[in-house]
């Protein structure tokens, strides 16, 4: 089976453009978690979806920052417009309900994102 | 508040040298998850393991071996005859079962095993 699948895998844009940045879950899977990794702060989570419902979003940094999940197979996270602060390799994660809440969840390839 | 602190910012042996890797946690919750991932320099997220807080139980899966204890809130992982190939950034994570879906990752450690 495919793991999660995340495109583009390197973006370089220019401040101010608008970035949009995609995701497939792993079939089966009903939660989405989007991330951003930097040298300075690490992994952090920025929003996460459970049957395409956005959950928590108190990670998304700031109003520059959407994501939207329209089905269970696909979701965007969108920076518009972006700035040079927000390059980063940004990833995707699934996972899958278990009884006492998400399992393991599986991360995609990750998109390294370059704003100059 | 949940957290999770690797000590060990890095980390270099020699092959063939067996090395711990510490990962120590905190938690108000009783039932949690916990998780090591590793990220090799091809940037991708491998699951490796997770342990409930239930199960204090050690784990081996080849030379990967992973030591639970509740006493000292600590999940350390232990690679033994190190290989190049282990080289990587190992990232611990907790997961609090009751509370919300976040799983919240410690700052990694990375490892260098050198030839």
């Amino acid at each position: 089976d495919a793991g999660v699948i995340q495109s583009p895998r390197h973006e370089v844009t220019e401040m101010g453009q608008e970035v949009t940045l995609r995701c497939k879950p792993i079939s089966g899977h009903d939660y989405l978690f989007w991330y951003r990794q930097t040298m300075m702060r690490g992994l952090e989570l920025l929003i996460y979806f459970n049957n395409n419902v956005p959950i928590d979003d108190s990670g998304m940094p700031e109003d520059r920052f959407s994501a939207k999940m329209p089905n269970a197979s696909f979701s965007t996270l969108k920076i518009q417009p972006s700035e040079p602060r927000d390059s980063a390799v940004y990833f995707c994660a699934s996972g899958v309900t278990s009884a006492l809440g998400t399992d393991t969840q599986y991360f995609g390839p990750g998109t390294r994102l370059t704003v100059l | 508040a949940q957290k999770v602190t690797q000590a060990q910012t890095e980390i270099s042996v020699v092959e063939k040298e067996d090395v711990t890797l510490d990962c120590v946690y905190e938690t108000r919750d009783t039932t949690y998850y916990l998780f090591w991932y590793k990220q090799p320099p091809s940037g991708e997220l491998v699951f490796l393991i997770r342990r409930n807080s239930f199960d204090e139980q050690n784990e081996i899966s080849g030379r990967y071996s992973w030591n639970f204890q509740k006493s000292t809130s600590s999940f350390n992982f232990t690679i033994t005859a190190s290989q190049v190939v282990d080289s990587a950034v190992y990232f611990c994570a907790l997961s609090e079962m009751n509370r919300d879906d976040k799983i919240i990752f410690g700052k990694g450690t990375r490892l260098h095993i050198l030839p």
